[in-house]
């Protein structure tokens, strides 16, 4: 079965420009979540869908991170203008509603310069 | 707001039993779960607490105390390979979980 499928696993790229990523959750599941992970702040959720409903996204930043997940099988965290503080490891996740195990991708590694 | 504490770092030798402890401080707790994250890769699941007691799975068992705000997780019977970071998490409403900062175990021969 596949797993969770983010692209790019990795991207580089300069101060200003738009960065998206994307995420393809397992099938079935229910509930999507985007993490950032750094050495500073470890893993922290940014957003959590279900459904293809945002349900809780305090952990978005600021105003230049936006995700949307436009049906069940897709969702995109972008960012704009991005920073060099951005630079991190970006994980999509996926659950069903019934289950008590979240699945990671293999993350999006940028490096803002 | 939620908070979890757990060590920073462990180091033990191959074939020995390391015990990782977290406390957490949270509202709505539902569980509590363990992850397992290799250099270079993604958190994979490792176990998972709703109510008091011990879960085994394999050389893997993890514990959870919900008066005390209290879980561990135990390994027994190191490897090489086990060498990570492990993660403890508490599981909110809708499977939101909030990770720990992670602990680093080095396995030593």
């Amino acid at each position: 079965d596949a797993g969770v499928i983010q692209s790019p696993r990795h991207e580089v790229t300069e101060m200003g420009q738009e960065v998206t990523l994307r995420c393809k959750p397992i099938s079935g599941h229910n509930s999507l979540f985007w993490y950032r992970q750094t050495m500073m702040r470890g893993l922290e959720l940014l957003i959590y869908f279900n459904n293809n409903v945002p349900i809780d996204d305090s952990g978005m930043p600021e105003d230049r991170f936006s995700a949307k997940m436009p049906n069940a099988s897709f969702s995109t965290l972008k960012i704009q203008p991005s920073e060099p503080r951005d630079s991190a490891v970006y994980f999509c996740a996926s659950s069903s509603n019934t289950g008590n195990t979240i699945y990671f991708g293999e993350g999006s590694w940028l490096t803002v310069v | 707001g939620q908070s979890l504490e757990q060590p920073s770092e462990v180091t033990a030798v191959e074939g020995a039993i390391v015990q990782i402890n977290c406390t957490y401080q949270t509202s709505g707790f539902y569980g509590l779960s363990w992850y397992q994250q290799h250099d270079g890769g993604a958190p994979t699941f490792l176990s998972y607490n709703a109510l008091d007691g011990l879960e085994e799975t394999g050389r893997f068992s993890s514990f959870l105390s919900r008066s005390d705000s209290y879980g561990y997780l135990l390994l027994q019977e190191l490897q090489m390979k086990d060498s990570a970071s492990y993660f403890c998490a508490v599981r909110n409403a809708g499977n939101m979980l909030t990770f720990g900062g992670g602990t680093r175990l080095m396995v030593k021969p």
